[in-house]
Formats: C-alpha cells, structure tokens, sequence
C-alpha cells in the first residue's frame, strides 16, 4: 500500500533563508508524485510535479523537488523564502489515475 | 481558479439530520474524486468517479455516506444521519492526466 511520511510538522524560517520540506513515500509500483500547497484560507493548489524524465522538477515561484528513487524521498526546497509563501504544504503520491495518498501536512512559517 | 466549484462552502447541522453537498466542475473531465480534510490532517480519499460509473470507494466511506454522477457532469455527497465526527472539509477533485485540481470544499460542522 501507497503511503506518504512528511516528519517535520512546522517548519520556521526566517525570510529570505533557504528551507526544504521534507518528504518520503512506499509504494510498491512506479508512482507519481506532487506537492500541493494550501495558502490560509484557500484551497488546495498544485504547486509542482513528477511524472517522468528529469528527477528535478520546478515550481514557477521558484520552489524545486527532486525525485529520488533509492531513497524514496521527494523533498521540497526553495533558496530563499518570502512572507508570501507561508502556507501548509502537502506532499502525495499516486500509481496512476485513481486516488492521491497525502502526508499529514508541513506548516511553513515565515519570520521577518 | 481550478475550475471547480463547491456549494454550499459553509453548512452547520445537527447531529442526526442528513446534509448534501454539490461539485460543480466548469470544464470537461471524466474523472472526480471526493475527500475529506480534518483540521491537522492531509486529504483522505472517499470516493472516484469515471464519468457517471463510481469506480472506488474507501472504507472510510461507511453505509451512511453515498455519491452520484448521474450524467457525468456535476456530482453531490449525502451523508445521512451526521455525527459529530463527520465534522470536516469535503474537498471534490477533478482529474487531470495524472494530477487532480481542487475546489474549495465545503466545511461541515456537526453540533
């Protein structure tokens, strides 16, 4: 069965400071994997993906993930934080077109 | 906008009574999904849709819950009987090539 761990609860950083989500997965097939962020008080966006090909995959706001397959893990990193990119971001995977398996949910808090 | 739209996005009920909620897609798309989000918690699937044929359900989809898509357009979620624990977002889905966009949801509170 499909599962998604995302260990950090909340994550604090200060603006302008480097941060990375962390994600990993199990599945027993070849996946696709998504993060999707949720701004306060809006609803789900999709903010990146990994379908195939190249393992980094780019957000337009500047976020990245890469896909690492022996390590099961697709983590989330963007070089500098803006206050507009507090929110609660979702790691999920899928085995194709049916249902989406999402992590608990990481709290990014930016400080000024 | 993800093209999906959700109504009504605010309902309170009291335990017991049923409560039904609509997904209205804008454009085109064979599939729909519905989840449920508790406060804290990522997405839980519920229940998939291919066109008007429901293909999935989860386990968490008891007896009191039931979905249609009855011409494979807009979809509604009845849950009979509420309790207090059904109290959550129910988010609707529509389903890309691989990834799924969002509606807003409906946020249900059980009193």
């Amino acid at each position: 069965a499909q599962s998604v761990t995302q260990l950090d609860s909340q994550v604090p950083v200060f603006e302008e400071a480097p941060v990375e989500l962390r994600c990993n997965y199990s599945s027993s097939v070849s996946v696709y994997l998504f993060w999707y962020v949720q701004y306060p008080n809006q609803g789900l966006q999709l903010l990146l993906k990994y379908l195939s090909g190249s393992t980094l995959v780019e957000s337009i706001n500047g976020f990245e993930a890469e896909f690492n397959k022996s390590q099961t893990s697709f983590h989330l990193r963007k070089p500098s934080v803006h206050i507009s990119d507090t929110a609660e971001y979702f790691c999920a995977v899928s085995e194709g077109a049916s249902k989406i398996i999402f992590g608990s949910g990481t709290r990014l808090s930016i400080r000024p | 906008d993800t093209g999906v739209s959700q109504n009504p996005r605010h309902k309170i009920t009291k335990r017991g009574q049923n409560v039904t909620f609509r997904c209205d897609p804008i454009s085109e798309h064979n599939r729909l999904y519905w989840y449920r989000q508790t406060l804290g918690q990522g997405p839980e699937f519920l229940t998939y849709f291919q066109n008007e044929a429901q293909l999935e359900k989860s386990r968490l989809l008891s007896d009191r819950f039931s979905a249609e898509r009855p011409k494979g357009s807009f979809s509604t979620l009845e849950i009979q009987r509420t309790e207090q624990g059904d109290s959550a977002m129910y988010l609707c889905a529509m389903g890309g090539s691989y990834e799924q966009y969002f509606g807003p949801g409906t946020r249900l509170t059980v009193t």
